[in-house]
């Protein structure tokens, strides 16, 4: 199988920049993707093609790559961006076309 | 805008089929695909499955190879996916969401979801 390594949980202050991390062998060759859940609610894009962000996504929301770690940083944190926060990607080798990094906690102190 | 309406909550017994519908409104139904993934309570998010929209081609995860199948109807814009042998592990909420025109599978547009319970 092909996993995707996220901290489970990150904190950051109201104002601060909040940077969370994804890692994976095959990062390097594929895409990866970010959505946002709030609790009770569906999951939303926030970016895609590692740094693109779709429209209505604010411009704090930024994603970037390096080798096999891909990191979703969120500038000027907001109370509103508490949320579950997942990467996506796929394996190298076509077997795994999608998988889901576990999630990582975004708590607003 | 683009939309997409799925069926109400179910509850089913183990053993029993899933059959969940989505129907897609505010773009070209034909020209995106559309996956199913699903969430399991105070879980992460897992990919079940992909139908192309135009072809009926598809294509599953693994993990539910021999017990699921996707379809769609053109004609109403609608996708279903169905699941059998249901257990108690597969209670979750089950999303539909549209894919892009790209070679990489992602997911632009989510419902909010289908609650399926299963127990006896």
């Amino acid at each position: 199988s092909y996993e995707l390594a996220q901290p489970p949980s990150v904190s950051v202050s109201p104002g601060q920049t909040a940077r969370i991390t994804c890692s994976g062998d095959a990062l390097p060759k594929q895409f990866a993707y970010w959505y946002q859940q709030k609790p009770g609610q569906a999951p939303v894009l926030v970016i895609h093609k590692d740094t693109e962000r779709p429209s209505g996504i604010p411009d704090r929301f930024s994603g970037s790559s390096s080798g096999t770690t891909v990191t979703l940083t969120i500038s000027g944190v907001q109370a509103e961006d508490e949320a579950d926060y997942y990467c996506q990607s796929a394996d190298s080798s076509g077997s795994y076309p999608v998988v889901f990094g576990e999630g990582t906690k975004l708590t607003v102190l | 805008q683009v939309q997409l309406v799925q069926s109400g909550p179910e509850v089913k017994k183990p053993g029993a089929s899933l059959k969940v519908s989505c129907k897609a409104s505010g773009y070209t139904f034909i020209s995106h695909g559309i996956s199913w993934v699903r969430q399991a309570p105070g879980q992460g998010l897992e990919w079940m499955g992909w139908i192309n929209t135009y072809n009926g081609n598809t294509k599953y995860s693994q993990s539910f190879q021999g017990r699921i199948t996707m379809t769609s109807n053109t004609s109403t814009s609608s996708a279903y996916m169905e699941l059998r042998g249901l257990r108690s592990d597969d209670t979750a909420v089950y999303y539909c969401t549209r894919v892009p025109a790209t070679p990489s599978f992602y997911f632009d547009h989510w419902d909010q979801g289908t609650l399926v319970t299963v127990s006896s």
